[in-house]
């Protein structure tokens, strides 16, 4: 089984800038997420999607952040302007139930800095 | 108060060494529970699930207390490859949430 795909790996960009990430999930999974991580933190819950619809996205700062999943595949999410405090690991995951009772498959994330 | 929390040690034990840490939770409703390892600039992947009467998956044991709202993790005979950051994870209504991660290095 593949795994979820992220692109890129990494990126650096000036602040104020934007960027945008893709994550493709697991062939199936209609639940998929979106963390950020900072660095000496834990994952935190941007926004979860249930096939194409937002299920969650109480912690997405949706001044500058925004996500979507049109065809309740793969996903992008996008940052607009880009300010430093956003330089963290933003990890795409996705599970087959939306209780996401066995836990979940995380990506291997897009590493984001902000100069 | 966090939702969840850790002990961000490191913990620095030898090989063969056990060691075990906690974290606690705030939301008695929580459902599951899981332990996450997240080595090093690599993304976090699942450990074990933790089941109310307890489980071992090898070297690793995991305890539920919903009473007190903790879990805990130990392993047993530590390995090299066990140095890793532990991430104690809690799942409410249908989202899972993740502690900061306790730091495990296991030394020759």
């Amino acid at each position: 089984e593949a795994g979820v795909a992220q692109s890129p790996r990494y990126k650096i960009i000036e602040k104020r800038q934007s960027v945008a990430f893709w994550c493709n999930p697991i062939s199936g999974h209609a639940t998929l997420y979106w963390y950020q991580q900072i660095l000496g933190q834990g994952p935190k819950l941007l926004i979860q999607f249930q096939n194409n619809g937002v299920v969650d996205d109480s912690q997405l700062p949706k001044d500058r952040f925004s996500a979507e999943r049109l065809k309740g595949v793969d996903s992008t999410l996008k940052i607009q302007p880009a300010k430093l405090e956003d330089s963290a690991v933003y990890l795409c995951a996705s599970s087959y139930t939306q209780g996401a009772d066995y836990g979940y498959t995380f990506g291997s994330g897009t590493r984001l800095t902000v100069v | 108060r966090k939702e969840v929390e850790q002990d961000p040690g490191p913990f620095n034990v030898p090989e063969g060494a056990t060691v075990a840490f906690n974290c606690t939770y705030s939301n008695s409703a929580s459902q599951s529970f899981f332990w996450y390892r997240q080595d090093c600039r690599k993304e976090p992947k699942l450990l074990m699930s933790v089941y109310s009467s307890g489980n071992e998956d090898g070297r690793f044991t995991a305890q539920l207390n919903r009473a007190s709202q903790y879990i805990s993790l130990l392993i047993r005979d530590s390995k090299l490859s066990d140095s890793a950051t532990y991430l104690c994870v809690v799942k409410g209504d249908y989202k899972l949430s993740f502690g900061a991660g306790t730091t495990v290095t296991v030394r020759a």
